[in-house]
């Protein structure tokens, strides 16, 4: 079974800086799906980034980028000049591209990011 | 627009009755699918369902059930058999390769 671990329970990042949120997965699949999403206070759950497993680059969002290391199993979000609105919840997930197959999605337990002023 | 909506957004209950969040999409979606959330956790999978009139259990389905008679619609039941039903409730659809998008949620609680 696929395993999805966060291991920064709570982050801490001065307004204007870069912090980066680790994520480290477990399957035996080759193709698959990777995301980050954000919950805010508001508790709405919000897309941050999408990675395809097959694609080398890394994906960017503009102040959201990842570092996707295939081979190590590590998927971690980089936010570069932070602002307060980022603060929020984080979390990893992943899905199996194999087809036909599930369409469950495996979710880490989060990352509590605070922005400081 | 396109999205999820759940209602109500706040819901409470006594305990020993049954009560069914509501959650409905017009994003043309397969998939849906519920979790739960507990104060400062992860999401649980309770149940999802890939296809119309089929739906498979999640991690903790005991004391949920689920219909899907409708592509758009995918309503939860949380029965008097869920021991601790108070959380805060999240659903959610995908296309089959495609990202999952979450409605606003129901915050759930019995008195």
């Amino acid at each position: 079974a696929q395993t999805v671990t966060q291991s920064q329970p709570e982050m801490s990042v001065q307004e204007a800086e870069t912090v980066t949120l680790s994520c480290t997965y477990d399957t035996s699949e080759s193709d698959y799906y990777l995301f980050w999403y954000k919950q805010p206070p508001s508790r709405q759950m919000i897309l941050v980034i999408r990675q395809e497993a097959y694609k080398q680059q890394n994906a960017t969002e503009n102040r959201f980028s990842v570092n996707f290391q295939k081979a190590a199993k590590s998927f971690s979000l980089k936010i570069s000049d932070s602002q307060l609105g980022d603060a929020a919840m984080y979390f990893c997930a992943y899905r199996s591209a194999i087809y036909p197959g599930t369409y469950k999605y495996i979710f880490g337990t989060g990352t509590r990011l605070k922005v400081l002023a | 627009d396109g999205g999820i909506t759940q209602s109500p957004k706040y819901l409470f209950r006594k305990e020993g009755q049954n009560v069914t969040l509501s959650c409905e999409q017009n994003l043309n979606h397969d998939a849906m699918y519920w979790y739960r959330q507990d104060p400062g956790q992860g999401l649980r999978l309770i149940y999802y369902s890939q296809i119309v009139n089929d739906f498979q259990k999640g991690d903790i389905a005991e004391g949920y059930s689920v219909s899907r008679e409708k592509k758009e619609s995918f309503p939860l039941t949380v029965t008097s058999a869920q021991k601790n039903p108070t959380a805060f409730y999240l659903c959610a659809s995908s296309q089959s390769t495609d990202t999952q998008y979450f409605g606003p949620g129901t915050r759930l609680t019995v008195l």
